[in-house]
């Protein structure tokens, strides 16, 4: 059974520009969870999507969003980057929403260096 | 709100000699608590889970945590260290429905 799988898993911006990460989490898993990870701070959740809904948001300015597809996929997209906004970001997928089956499966991450 | 704390932030071990990464959390609510392990350049992987079982758990690779209530903690253990066991830990938490919480991690380093 194929893992969570992100893309691309290394990319260099600019500050100013934007970017998209794309998740796409195990077959049947329907709720798609998104984490930025710098040193220091741990992990600070994003967002969470479930059946195409955002069903929690992290504390993160409105620069940073993201979708889910109907396949379950999910895309997150930060706009006008800042330098501040490198970091690991990770996708965790679960087959339902937030801690109640108790397990979040994760891909190996997308790290952002912005320049 | 939920919350954990990881104290100590960096912990070296002598190889073969006990483990300890403690964690303390806070929650309004019976909580799920859990270990995470991430190896360079990866993402994370689940090493145990308490869901209101036994209180002592058992995960892999030699590794057991205790929720212990009336301290609000979750401490990981293991025996004997490994120089596999070179890592970054995480503990976190989650009430049913809820996003998880995580702590900003331990790295752990074993000496040889």
């Amino acid at each position: 059974k194929a893992g969570v799988t992100q893309t691309p898993r290394y990319l260099i911006k600019t500050r100013g520009q934007q970017v998209t990460l794309s998740c796409s989490p195990i077959s049947g898993h329907r709720s798609v969870s998104w984490y930025q990870q710098t040193p220091g701070q741990g992990l600070q959740f994003l967002f969470e999507y479930f059946s195409e809904t955002q069903r929690n948001k992290g504390n993160f300015p409105g620069r940073f969003s993201g979708r889910q597809f109907s396949n379950s996929r999910s895309e997150m997209n930060v706009s006008t980057l800042e330098l501040g906004d490198s970091a690991l970001y990770l996708c965790a997928s679960s087959l339902v929403p937030g801690g109640a089956t108790g397990e979040l499966f994760f891909g190996e991450g997308s790290r952002l260096t912005v320049l | 709100a939920q919350s954990v704390t990881q104290l100590g932030s960096h912990v070296s071990v002598s190889e073969g000699a006990l483990v300890l990464l403690r964690c303390n959390y806070s929650s309004s609510v019976p909580p799920y608590l859990f270990w995470y392990v991430q190896y360079p350049n990866q993402g994370l992987q689940l090493l145990l889970k308490y869901t209101s079982a036994a209180t002592l758990v058992k995960g892999i690779n030699g590794f057991e945590a205790e929720f212990k209530k009336s301290e609000t903690s979750f401490h990981l253990t293991k025996p004997s260290a490994h120089m596999s066991d070179a890592a970054e830990y995480f503990c976190a938490v989650s009430v049913t429905g809820n996003q998880f919480y995580f702590g900003t991690g331990t790295s752990l380093t074993v000496i040889p």
